[in-house]
Formats: C-alpha cells, structure tokens, sequence
C-alpha cells in the first residue's frame, strides 16, 4: 500500500524568504503525486501535479516541485513566500492503476509567515 | 464553471442519529470521492463513486455508506453516530477516475 510522509508538522519562514516542504511516498509502481493547499476552513486547492515527463513541475502562485524517484521524494518549493501563502499544505500519491482515483496524503505541513 | 459545491457546510448531530450529506460534482465530471479529515487522523478516503457504481472504498465501518446518481451528485451517508465523526467531510470530483480531483469546501460535521 501506499503512503506519504511529511516530516515537518510546522514551518515558520520569513515574508520574502524561500520556502521547501519536503515529503516522499512509498510506493511500489510510478507514483501520480500531488501538492495541495488548505486554508482556513477551506476546502483543498491544487498547486500542481506530477503524471510523467519532465522531473521539474510549475504549478500556480508561483510553486514548484521536482519528483526525484532515487529519493522517492516530492518536495515543494517557493522562492520569496508571501504573507498569503501561510496555511497548510498537503502532499498526496495517487495509484491509479491499481486502486483508481483513491488519494493518500501526508500528515501536512502547516506554513506560518513572519512579517 | 462552477466549483465543487458541498451541503449542508455546517452540521450539528447528537450521538445515534444519522446524517446525510450532499455533494454536486463539477459540470461534466463523473467520479466522485470522499474524504474525512480529522486533527487525528488526518485525511483518510471514504470512497469514490464512478458511473452511479462505488470504485473503492477506505477502512471505515458499514456505518459509512453513500451513492452516486445518474446526474453524478453524490450523497454519504453516516447511520448511528458517534463522538468520533465529528470531522471534516470533503467531497471531490474529476472528469474521470484518471483525472486530478478539484475538492469542494466541505462539510463541518459536530456530534455532541
């Protein structure tokens, strides 16, 4: 079965600074693996996805990530976070071939930003 | 195009009742899943509807059950209810089960 880690339960950065959230899954095939980002009594927005291909993904608001299968990891990454950014994000690996469209997250990480 | 829309967003429950809620996929989606979220537990699949058939389904009891109909609206059902459910009910849809799943806001469930 699959599953996902994300080591870090909080992190505090300063406005401005940059920003990586690590996370890395185990699974047995080639993963589908996702980033996601929750506010505050809010639903679950997609940052951006990783199918096949380039190893390096953009995603929105300015995010990043590279899938690096040596590492089995998915870390996400910002250049110059903004206040806007903090809430909790939300790392997820999806075998859709063997269980369909069934989604395993992480723990997440919650982001605070410093003025 | 409007967005995954969930409801009631709020709901109160004492324990041994039962509660359904609602979910309406994104136009012209046909799969639909669950998810709980809990501060404990985190986020944990339920189950996912495709084609008014459920695909899958997560480790929770019986008491959790839903459906799917033929317009691809979904509904979950939670029969006896316990201090435990309280959470976070998430419903999200994709065009189809290959697909990237757009989550609506949710479902505040409260059991006292």
């Amino acid at each position: 079965a699959q599953s996902v880690t994300q080591p870090d339960i909080h992190i505090t950065v300063s406005e401005g600074a940059s920003l990586e959230l690590r996370c890395n899954y185990s699974y047995g095939a080639t993963p589908y693996l996702f980033w996601y980002v929750q506010s505050p009594g809010q639903g679950l927005q997609l940052l951006l996805k990783y199918f096949s291909g380039d190893t390096l993904v953009q995603g929105i608001k300015g995010f990043e990530a590279e899938f690096k299968r040596s590492q089995s990891s998915f870390n996400l990454r910002k250049p110059s976070v903004h206040w806007s950014d903090a809430a909790e994000y939300f790392c997820a690996v999806a075998a859709i071939k063997a269980a369909g469209n069934k989604l395993t997250f992480g723990g997440g990480t919650r982001v605070l930003v410093k003025p | 195009k409007a967005g995954v829309t969930q409801t009631p967003r709020y709901l109160i429950k004492t324990r041994g009742q039962q509660v359904t809620l609602s979910c309406s996929p994104i136009s012209g989606h046909r799969s639909v899943s669950w998810y709980q979220q809990t501060p404990g537990q985190g986020l944990q699949f339920l189950f996912e509807y495709f084609s008014e058939t459920q695909r899958n389904k997560g480790n929770f009891p019986g008491r959790f059950s839903g459906r799917q109909f033929s317009n691809s609206r979904s509904e979950m059902n939670v029969s006896t209810l316990e201090l435990g459910d309280s959470a976070l009910y998430l419903c999200a849809s994709s065009l189809n089960r290959l697909d990237e799943q757009f989550f609506g806001p949710g479902t505040r469930l409260t059991v006292l």
